[in-house]
């Protein structure tokens, strides 16, 4: 079986501060893939960033970045010099290589961020 | 391609009801996802289209609830008597095979049972 703990559930910080979210995953398979998900008010899902289990070289987007670390099965992402229009929930998401989960993402439960003026 | 359509946004129904909902995907992906997404949770998987067939269901997904991809285009899903329970975000996603570039997600509709 396969699951994504996202052990913050709400965070808040103020403009400009840097704000990290976690993400620790459980999954059997040897070949797996993690992704971010933002989902502002409107609903819709706004993919972010996949990442594949062999490559563990770290990501940086501009204000975005990502620490896959497969020791201690985590896929935390940062934001630097939060902006109001960061605030959204963001989901971490997990799709396995096995049959019966190779095609589905599993999802954590999502952190709310609140981004303060 | 303006995306993934989702039709419509919001739903009101009875209980005993039926509804259904329509998703366009990205005419470039052959894989479409059905995921439904209740308050303060992440997304569950429902359904998988490869194309018009129907590869995978989850334990979700009751026999009130029934889901087609007639020609590998537009898919629909349908509730069948509606009840209470079902109230959530219903969302659509669609991929190339792999879900390389990842999975693309529509606005969802959000269904009401009353």
């Amino acid at each position: 079986a396969q699951k994504v703990t996202q052990a913050q559930t709400e965070i808040s910080v103020v403009e400009k501060e840097d704000v990290t979210l976690d993400c620790v995953y459980e999954t059997r398979d040897t070949t797996y893939y993690l992704f971010w998900y933002k989902q502002p008010p409107s609903g819709e899902l706004v993919f972010l960033i996949r990442r594949n289990s062999f490559d563990e070289q770290n990501e940086i987007s501009g204000r975005y970045s990502w620490n896959f670390q497969k020791s201690t099965s985590s896929f935390n992402f940062t934001i630097t010099a939060s902006q109001v229009v960061d605030s959204a929930v963001y989901f971490c998401a997990l799709r396995g290589d096995s049959s019966g989960s190779a095609r589905q993402l599993t999802f954590g439960s999502g952190t709310q961020l609140t981004v303060l003026p | 391609d303006t995306g993934v359509s989702q039709d419509p946004r919001h739903k009101i129904t009875k209980r005993g009801q039926n509804v259904t909902f329509r998703c366009d995907p990205i005419s470039e992906h052959n894989r479409l996802y059905w995921y439904r997404q209740t308050l303060g949770q992440g997304p569950e998987f429902l359904t998988y289209f490869q194309n018009e067939a129907q590869l995978e269901k989850s334990r979700l997904l009751s026999d009130r609830f029934s889901a087609e991809r007639p020609k590998g285009s537009f898919s629909t899903l349908e509730i069948q008597r509606t009840e209470q329970g079902d109230s959530a975000m219903y969302l659509c996603a669609s991929s190339y095979p792999g879900g390389r570039d990842g999975y693309t997600f529509g606005s969802g509709t959000r269904l009401t049972v009353v």
